[in-house]
């Protein structure tokens, strides 16, 4: 059952340009919502977090909207830099549980 | 200011043999979380360990077992292992009073391939 869904497994983005990476979840009782990047051969990098009492985070160059109605969220990556190629995931957690669930990711090309 | 260490990095084994993996968090850091990622998907959640007890677990059999020392370093084991095992083993820490919206730090992973 998977209860974080990222729909897309990659996207391609000129420099410059806005990124847009979608995540989908199914269970009510999550309320925070976490982004990682995962570059080859390393762990994931935790890059921001919303609450589900808000609808917007932003970050510098990265910007995560959520819609409770939805149940989805996205994280907005602005102006798109080459460097900013990895694999993003999107992940949910459960005030009172202790586990973080995560999708299966896409992966970011950022075209110089 | 290291990081989550985890060793060792690459392992070959063979089915029905026995394993162990290790790790250290980050300092500060007093819960340990380890996940399994497999090919093409996102980590999947094994258990959680603070205060030397696991206290959740995911959907995996008992022969995935753990151990956290006062430490608060962590060991994965698993036994009679099986080709589906093979996969990226991460360990994430974490204080256990943080709030929601903190995220984990990872080590780079375990890369186990069973053959």
């Amino acid at each position: 059952d998977q209860q974080v869904k990222q729909n897309s497994p990659s996207l391609s983005v000129q420099e410059g340009r806005i990124s847009i990476l979608n995540c989908d979840y199914t269970n009510s009782m999550f309320d925070y919502f976490l982004w990682y990047k995962k570059y080859p051969a390393e762990g994931p990098t935790f890059l921001i977090s919303i609450s589900s009492i808000k609808d917007k985070n932003e970050d510098g160059r990265f910007t995560v909207f959520l819609n409770k109605s939805a149940k989805h969220l996205s994280l907005h990556i602005v102006p798109s830099q080459p460097g900013d190629s990895a694999v993003y995931f999107c992940a949910a957690s459960a005030t009172g549980g202790f586990k973080t669930i995560f999708g299966a990711g896409t992966r970011l090309f950022v075209k110089a | 200011d290291a990081g989550v260490t985890q060793s060792p990095t690459h392992l070959i084994k063979t089915r029905g043999q026995q394993v162990t993996l290790r790790c250290s968090p980050k300092s500060g850091h007093d819960t340990v979380s380890w996940y399994q990622q497999a090919l093409g998907q996102g980590p999947q959640f094994i258990f959680q360990y603070y205060e030397e007890e696991e206290r959740q677990r995911g959907n995996f059999p008992d022969r995935f077992s753990g151990h956290q020392f006062p430490n608060y370093s962590s060991e994965l084991n698993v036994n009679a292992l099986l080709l589906g095992d093979s996969a990226l083993y991460l360990c994430a820490s974490s204080p256990w009073d943080r709030g929601q919206g903190y995220g984990y730090t990872f080590g780079s992973g375990t890369r186990l391939t069973v053959v």
